[in-house]
């Protein structure tokens, strides 16, 4: 049963740039949600996305947008990058209706913007 | 506005120690709590969650506590052992499944 994986691992961008990211949820989940976690803090809520729409947003620019596609996954893209971009961004993929809602995490992008 | 709060941020312990980390947070309309640990420079992995309606769940050396009302819950390692270093953060979940996380309680375990 592969688990939640996200591609690239690392990624090093210069400021203005565009990046994109890459989720591919567990199997059998149909939401994902992306997060970003700078160095020394918890993760933060960037959206959300269930049946190929963003379903709720956290506080975040609308720099940062994303897509979901026909087969669950998604991508996150953060546009005009700043150097308070870098982070680890991590996916998270949960099934809608399921009694826990329990998230699975996937390992991470590290993003450097230099 | 929900806000987690993690206390304490870093904790140094022998070998062998039973241990509780702390979470707190301001609004009790949650619909699950989650344990992850986190590596250095990894994702996040599920340790426990707890239902809103539940007090507590266990796994192995594991036991997490759940007071909706107060606002608390804690995560209780029994026989600690190095390889329990880690990051641990707490988490709340709304209805939606989207999570408000603590900053973290970073813990090592020394031999």
């Amino acid at each position: 049963d592969a688990g939640v994986t996200q591609s690239p691992t690392h990624l090093i961008k210069t400021r203005g740039q565009q990046v994109t990211l890459r989720c591919s949820p567990k199997s059998g989940h149909d939401t994902v949600s992306w997060y970003q976690q700078a160095l020394g803090q918890g993760p933060q809520f960037i959206f959300q996305y269930y049946e190929e729409e963003e379903r709720q947003r956290g506080n975040f620019p609308d720099r940062f947008s994303g897509h979901q596609f026909p087969n669950y996954s998604s991508e996150l893209n953060v546009n005009a990058l700043l150097l308070g971009d870098s982070a680890l961004y991590l996916c998270a993929s949960s099934l809608v209706g399921t009694q826990d809602y329990e998230q699975y995490f996937g390992p991470g992008t590290r993003l450097t913007v230099t | 506005k929900q806000e987690v709060t993690q206390i304490p941020a870093a904790l140094s312990v022998p070998e062998g120690e039973n241990l509780v980390l702390n979470c707190s947070f301001t609004d009790s309309a949650i619909y699950n709590l989650q344990w992850f640990r986190q590596d250095p420079g990894k994702g996040l992995t599920s340790l426990l969650l707890i239902q809103s309606s539940q007090r507590e769940q266990t796994s192995g050396r594991l036991n997490a506590s759940l007071d909706k009302s107060s606002g608390r819950s804690t995560l209780y390692i029994a026989a600690s052992q190095p390889g329990d270093s880690a990051t641990y953060l707490c988490a709340v979940a709304s209805n939606t499944g989207k999570l408000i996380f603590g900053q973290g309680t970073t813990l090592q375990v020394k031999p």
